[in-house]
C-alpha cells in the first residue's frame, strides 16, 4: 500500500494567515494525489485533484503544488469556513489510500 | 445535482453481515466508478472497494476475503456486503463517486453518511 504522511497533525492560525499542509507519499506517485476538506458530521469534499487542479466551486484562495512523493496545499487568506480537517488522498496504486488529516483551527 | 444516499441497519452483532445500500440520483451508476470508504476514529478514512458496470470490482486487500460490492441498475444503486464483523468495523460508512480527469481519478461526490456499531 501507498502510504501518507500529513504534517502537521493539527495547527492553529488565524482569519486572513496564509497556510500550509504538507502531505508524504512513501513512492512515487506521480501527480495522482486529491485534497479533502470535511467538517465535524458532514462527509469530505473534494477541493483538489490531480495535485494542482481546483475543482469547480472551490475558493481559489486554496491551491495544490507537488509531485511525485513531496505535495502540499496551501489556503491564503483562511476564511472562518476553512477551519476544518484536510486529508490528502492518492490515486496511483490499489488501495486508494488517505493521509491521517490535518485538522485547522483557531487561533 | 447528484446525490448519493447510504442506508441500512446502524447496528450490527459481532460475527454477523453487514449489509448497506447506496442509492444514487442525478446519474446513472450504467457509468462511472461506486466506491465504498469508511471512516473511524482508529483507522481514519479507509478505501473499501468499488465497482463499475461490466468491470469486476476491486477491494481492498485488507477486506476482500469479507466484502463484496455490486450493482443493482434497476434501481440505480449499489450495495455492500461485509462479512463476519468485529468491533473493528465499527464506522461512519460512505458511498462516493469517483470521477477521471487530468488523467487522474478523485471521489467528487460522496453521501451523507451512514454510522455502524458493532455490538451485541
Amino acid at each position: 500500500d501507498v502510504q501518507m504522511t500529513q504534517t502537521p497533525p493539527s495547527l492553529s492560525a488565524s482569519v486572513g494567515d496564509t497556510i500550509t499542509i504538507t502531505c508524504r507519499a512513501s513512492q512515487s506517485i506521480s501527480i495522482y494525489l486529491n485534497w479533502y476538506q470535511q467538517k465535524p458530521g458532514r462527509a469530505p469534499e473534494l477541493l483538489i485533484y490531480a495535485a494542482v487542479h481546483l475543482q469547480s466551486g472551490v475558493p481559489s484562495r486554496f491551491s495544490g503544488s507537488g509531485s511525485g512523493t513531496d505535495f502540499a496545499l496551501t489556503i491564503t487568506s483562511l476564511q472562518p469556513e476553512d477551519y476544518a480537517t484536510y486529508y490528502c488522498q492518492q490515486s496511483y496504486g490499489i488501495p486508494r489510500t488517505f493521509g491521517q488529516g490535518t485538522k485547522v483551527d483557531l487561533k | 445535482h447528484v446525490q448519493l444516499q447510504e442506508s441500512g441497519p446502524g447496528l450490527v452483532e459481532p460475527s454477523e453481515t453487514l449489509s448497506l445500500t447506496c442509492t444514487v440520483s442525478g446519474d446513472s451508476i450504467s457509468r462511472d466508478y461506486w466506491n465504498w470508504i469508511r471512516q473511524s476514529p482508529s483507522k481514519g478514512l479507509e478505501w473499501i472497494g468499488r465497482i463499475s458496470m461490466g468491470v469486476r470490482p476491486t477491494y481492498n486487500p485488507s477486506l476482500k476475503s469479507r466484502v463484496t460490492v455490486s450493482l443493482d441498475t434497476s434501481k440505480n444503486e449499489f450495495s455492500l456486503t461485509l462479512n463476519s464483523v468485529t468491533a473493528a468495523d465499527a464506522a461512519v460508512y460512505y458511498c462516493a463517486r469517483r470521477r477521471t480527469r487530468s488523467g487522474s481519478d478523485f471521489f467528487d461526490v460522496w453521501g451523507k453518511g451512514t454510522s455502524v456499531t458493532v455490538s451485541s
